[in-house]
């Protein structure tokens, strides 16, 4: 199976500052990979797909970037409702995985 | 609007079954691959299973083979996760999510609000 490892897992800034959490792969899985955002209580939602990719209606504060074993996703001028848990999956084969998740709290 | 609703969560024994239903609308389920993601309770999320649209094939997590199987009626537009020897640790809340795509089980467009599973005696 792929493992995918997420840094930081948690993680402290302010409203308006610029952030990066990074996912890494065991092996390469060129650019299939997912980003998504849980809030407590509430189902995940895809923020970026295939690496790059916004979903629809994702604000574009939302960036992500990179191929084969190392991706991040930077979130520029965060905002309030940005506070939350970051998971990256990756697509590439079965068993689909997740990383361990990067908790965003407010400084 | 895509809406996915689960149903069929509950506590049950060790050792036990359940059966757990997702029930699709707003978009033709047919066309599209499905799948059962978990997420025990305080913990990250984990993909249990997946379906291709159409029902063709299907895959399952390594932690789940030979106990778990899922499968989907297009004509109910219903997926289901037929659960046995249930254990400890497949206490979770377990999520119906839609992929983008008919064959390939990709990434996660839409997901329902999810229904608990709780193995206890």
């Amino acid at each position: 199976d792929i493992q995918m490892t997420q840094s930081p897992s948690s993680l402290s800034a302010s409203v308006g500052d610029r952030v990066t959490i990074t996912c890494r792969s065991s092996q390469t899985i060129n650019r299939y990979l997912n980003w998504y955002l849980q809030k407590p209580g509430k189902a995940p939602k895809l923020l970026i797909y295939d690496a790059s990719s916004l979903q629809s209606g994702v604000p574009s504060r939302f960036s992500g970037s990179g191929s084969g074993t190392d991706f991040t996703l930077t979130i520029n001028s965060l905002q309030p409702e940005d506070f939350a848990t970051y998971y990256c999956q990756q697509s590439y084969t079965t068993p689909l995985t997740f990383g361990g998740g990067t908790k965003l709290e407010i400084k | 609007e895509v809406q996915l609703l689960e149903s069929g969560g509950g506590l049950v024994q060790p050792g036990g079954s359940l059966r757990l239903s997702c029930a699709a609308s707003g978009f033709t389920f047919k066309n599209f691959a499905m799948s059962w993601v978990r997420q025990a309770p305080g913990k990250g999320l984990e993909w249990v299973s997946g379906i291709r649209g159409g029902g063709d094939r299907t895959y399952l997590a390594d932690s789940v083979k030979g106990r778990f199987t899922i499968s989907s009626d297009p004509s109910k537009n219903t997926l289901y996760l037929e659960m046995t020897g249930l254990r400890a640790d497949d206490t979770a809340l377990y999520y119906c999510a839609k992929s983008e795509d008919a064959v390939v089980v990709n990434y996660f467009e839409s997901w329902g609000q999810g229904t608990l599973v709780t193995v206890s005696s």
